[in-house]
């Protein structure tokens, strides 16, 4: 089955910028999205179509791609940004969507 | 404004079902499709399957095909999700969110429900 692979855990200190990828052979075909989800809480939407933001969300997170990866980049990461970030795709097939793994951003 | 509301909370036995809803409002419900995912406590989100709010098509997870059923009642703006079989590993929250389709390409799960938790004990 198709999987999207990020890395577990990045960390930054405030200010600072935070990249955070996801690979995936279909990327190239398909769009990414990402979602960031603090405890307790329902996911959020902060990219879509690899890099539109959607209105609400602060223009310090950004998206990128590159061939077979896709990049949230969180410039100037504040403390509330500390969160799971999850990418989301569809598969070779455009049949099944996909979720990453997850990563863990941590602001110390 | 616009909201989905889910059912809440189950306890339930390995073996049997469960049925998970959640009501859509402040929207157009035929114009957008519904996923369903699920999240096991401390784990990773994973996609179950979707349907298509207006014509109700529905694409499953391989991983759960078989065991999910999604419909919806547009009279309504709700849509189902039932897992049968159900076993410890399944004991999680499943959460609904909405996505459109805009040309060629999706908006994104934009709108999500509060989630219900799911318990699978005997």
């Amino acid at each position: 089955s198709y999987e999207l692979t990020q890395p577990p855990s990045v960390s930054v200190s405030p200010g600072q910028t935070a990249r955070i990828t996801c690979s995936g052979d279909a990327l190239p075909k398909h769009y990414a999205y990402w979602y960031q989800q603090k405890p307790g809480q329902a996911p959020v939407l902060v990219i879509y179509k690899d890099s539109e933001r959607p209105s609400g969300i602060p223009e310090r997170f950004s998206g990128s791609s590159s061939g077979t990866t896709v990049t949230l980049t969180i410039s100037g990461v504040q403390a509330e940004d500390e969160a799971d970030y999850y990418c989301q795709s569809a598969d070779s097939t455009d049949t099944y969507w996909v979720f990453g793994g997850g990563t863990r951003l941590t602001v110390l | 404004q616009v909201q989905i509301v889910q059912s809440g909370a189950e306890v339930k036995k390995p073996g049997a079902s469960v049925k998970v809803s959640c009501k859509a409002s402040g929207y157009t419900f035929t114009s957008f499709a519904m996923h369903w995912v699920r999240q096991a406590p401390g784990q990773r989100l994973e996609w179950m399957g979707w349907i298509n709010g207006g014509n109700g098509d529905t694409k499953y997870s391989q991983k759960f095909q078989g065991r999910v059923t999604i419909t919806r009642d547009t009279s309504a703006s709700t849509a189902y999700m039932e897992l049968s079989s159900l076993r410890s590993e399944d004991t999680a929250v499943f959460y609904c969110a909405r996505d459109e389709l805009r040309g060629d390409y999706y908006s994104g799960m934009d709108v999500w429900g509060q989630g219900t938790t799911v318990t699978v004990s005997s």
